[in-house]
């Protein structure tokens, strides 16, 4: 089983602020790294695949890099909206999700 | 437009059953891989089950033995049973499409099925 651990668990940063989110695999998953970002009450909604893809009518804001082991999501100019869970999730096998990292407002 | 809907949560005792249902609109359930992902109150994302197109499955650890995915291709169905169930299981149940040419990316996604265990 591939873990997946995401870094802060919270981390707060004010809005127009960059946001930096990290995640890291237990062994590489090449580039089959997801990010989904889920609001209270939703279901989770697809943002970046192949690690740095943004999925359909995702804000350029929202940007994904890293392969192998080590991931991040950038978040360049945050919104009121952006205020969120996200989710890292690898689909190299079975799909196993880091445990969220929880963005708030600063 | 594609759309996945989830149905037939609620509250069960320990031990019994229950059957979720996932509706699809906009494609074609049979010929794609679909998913069963679950959330507990508070928790994260935890995959549960996956069924191939040609109609293999498979489960995680956790619900292996108790809980069977199947599709009805005449109503365009996803299905989850649900059997042995414990405390543990109580969660959001989400049905997911795996896209094509994935093992496990997962869009769309329903708006899930809230399942309680509890005596």
């Amino acid at each position: 089983e591939i873990v997946m651990t995401q870094s802060p668990a919270t981390l707060s940063v004010s809005p127009g602020e960059r946001a930096t989110l990290s995640c890291r695999a237990s062994q590489s998953v090449s580039s089959n790294l997801a990010w989904y970002q889920q609001k209270p009450g939703q279901a989770p909604r697809l943002l970046i695949y192949g690690a740095s893809t943004r999925a359909t009518g995702i804000p350029a804001r929202f940007s994904g890099s890293g392969s192998g082991t080590e991931f991040t999501l950038t978040i360049s100019s945050l919104q009121s909206e952006d205020f969120a869970v996200y989710y890292c999730q690898q689909y190299n096998n079975w799909p196993f999700f880091g445990q969220g990292t929880k963005l708030e407002i600063k | 437009e594609v759309q996945l809907v989830e149905s037939g949560g609620g509250l069960v005792q320990p031990g019994g059953s229950l059957r979720l249902s996932c509706a699809a609109s906009g494609f074609t359930v049979s010929s794609n891989y679909m998913s069963w992902v679950r959330q507990a109150p508070g928790k994260g994302l935890e995959w549960v089950s996956v069924i191939y197109s040609g109609g293999s499955t498979y489960y995680a650890d956790s619900v292996k033995g108790r809980f069977t995915i199947s599709r009805d291709n005449s109503k365009n169905t996803l299905y989850l049973q649900m059997n042995s169930l414990r405390a543990e299981d109580t969660a959001v149940y989400y049905c997911a499409r795996v896209v094509a040419g994935t093992l496990g990316l997962l869009d769309p996604w329903g708006q899930g099925t809230l399942v309680t265990v509890s005596s």
